[in-house]
């Protein structure tokens, strides 16, 4: 059973640019959870997806952000016109609603640098 | 949200040591996760441990819900134990997190 699995690992881009970064969770898991790590903080909630339907987001994801998991297997997360405080560790996770525990996997990130 | 407090947040140790990492909550809980977080920044399920202990190798947890606390056990250490460790409790889905105790073990 591969993990969750994140691409890009890494992207640095300039201020003003849009980025897009994707997660693939654990097959057959139908929950999808974004977090947002910065240096020297835990992890801090964004949003989540059960199958294709995104069930809340938190009051720290701006207009500039967007999530979507079409198809209720990847997902993508886009930020619009980035800027310097978006720079940050980019954390995807998942489980499955109904099959125990209720353990969260995480994927190994985007670290995203915005110059 | 649930507030977390972990302690304490730097930990050095000589290799061969045993230490003892806590996590307070402020909320009651149905799920708890402890995380070793790698230098590369990879999180590592550690334990899944709501409630009661539980023992996986040199590592056991206990988690005392009804007092809202968590202890993460590290015996025998190892210069591989180094990192972040995160306890992460949850009443709903949402996970949240502390600012982890960041362990240096010393050969």
């Amino acid at each position: 059973d591969t993990g969750v699995s994140q691409d890009p690992r890494h992207k640095i881009t300039k201020r003003g640019q849009n980025v897009t970064f994707r997660c693939d969770p654990i097959s057959e898991h139908n929950r999808l959870y974004w977090y947002r790590q910065t240096l020297g903080q835990g992890p801090e909630f964004l949003t989540y997806f059960q199958n294709e339907a995104q069930l809340e987001k938190s009051r720290l994801l701006s207009d500039r952000f967007s999530a979507e998991r079409p198809k209720g297997s990847f997902s993508t997360l886009e930020i619009q016109r980035t800027e310097q405080g978006d720079s940050a560790m980019y954390l995807c996770a998942s489980n499955h609603q109904l099959t125990g525990p209720d353990t969260q996997y995480f994927g190994p990130g985007t670290r995203l640098t915005v110059l | 949200g649930i507030q977390v407090e972990q302690s304490p947040p730097d930990l050095i140790l000589q290799e061969g040591a045993n230490s003892t990492l806590r996590c307070n909550f402020s909320d009651s809980v149905n799920n708890l996760q402890w995380f070793h977080q790698n230098p590369w920044g990879q999180l590592i399920n550690l334990f899944y441990i709501p409630s009661g202990t539980k023992q996986n190798g040199r590592l056991s947890a206990t988690t005392v819900a009804t007092e809202r606390y968590s202890l993460l056990y590290i015996s025998s250490s190892q210069t591989t134990d180094s990192g972040v460790y995160f306890c992460a409790p949850t009443n709903d889905y949402k996970l949240s997190f502390g600012a982890g105790t960041t362990v240096t073990v010393r050969a």
